[in-house]
């Protein structure tokens, strides 16, 4: 079945940039989506069809797509911006029916 | 305001069945797929099912295809999981979820706890 690959743990100062990447065969025939997700708490949307930013999420969230792999790139990382961040796709059968998530990747801000 | 509200986890023993439910407020709720996602207990977030607007297509992962069944009635904007023959890696919150896709309208409930165990 396919998969969407996350890196466990990400580790950056503040001010920093820090970029998370998520790879899938199906990445370049599906959109993709990032979640922040913090502890006791439902996740938030922070990237939708790979590089929109809905109006409620800061600037300095974005990102970007390259064939087999997208990448969320968090530009002037804030204390408030550690978290889990999961990316989310669908498989490459055609519709956007069979939903995946990656494994999560930890956001630690040092 | 956007709310959708889950109820119905709980603890089950193994083998055991429930039936999640969620009500949706805010939104027109049969324009969107709906979908359930799960998270064990410090886990990642895993997509369980989904069904259509309309209730005429539905899908599964896996590992709850021929146990779990999701319905939806847009009369009383509600979406369900019947969740039967449980087992303890089924353990998890189970949130409810309008996944964005291509647009921003991106909604998630607070989730619910279900606990498969003797």
């Amino acid at each position: 079945s396919e998969e969407l690959t996350q890196p466990p743990s990400v580790s950056v100062s503040p001010g920093q940039t820090a970029r998370i990447t998520c790879s899938g065969d199906a990445l370049p025939k599906q959109y993709a989506s990032w979640y922040q997700q913090k502890p006791g708490q439902a996740p938030v949307l922070v990237i939708y069809k790979d590089t929109e930013r809905p109006s409620t999420i800061p600037e300095r969230f974005s990102g970007s797509s390259s064939g087999t792999i997208i990448t969320l790139t968090i530009s002037g990382v804030q204390a408030e911006d550690e978290a889990d961040y999961y990316c989310q796709s669908a498989d490459s059968s055609g519709s956007y029916q069979n939903i995946l998530f990656g494994g999560g990747t930890k956001l630690t801000v040092l | 305001e956007v709310q959708l509200v889950e109820s119905g986890g709980g603890l089950v023993q193994p083998g055991g069945s429930l039936r999640l439910s969620c009500v949706a407020s805010g939104f027109t709720f049969n324009n969107y797929w709906m979908s359930w996602v799960r998270q064990a207990p410090g886990k990642g977030l895993e997509w369980v099912a989904n069904i259509k607007k309309d209730g005429s297509e539905k899908s599964y992962v896996d590992s709850v295809k021929g146990r779990f069944t999701i319905s939806r009635d847009n009369a009383k904007n509600s979406l369900y999981l019947q969740m039967n023959s449980l087992r303890g890696e089924d353990t998890a919150v189970y949130y409810c979820a309008a996944l964005a896709a291509i647009t921003d309208s991106d909604y998630w409930g607070q989730g619910t706890l279900v606990t498969v165990s003797s």
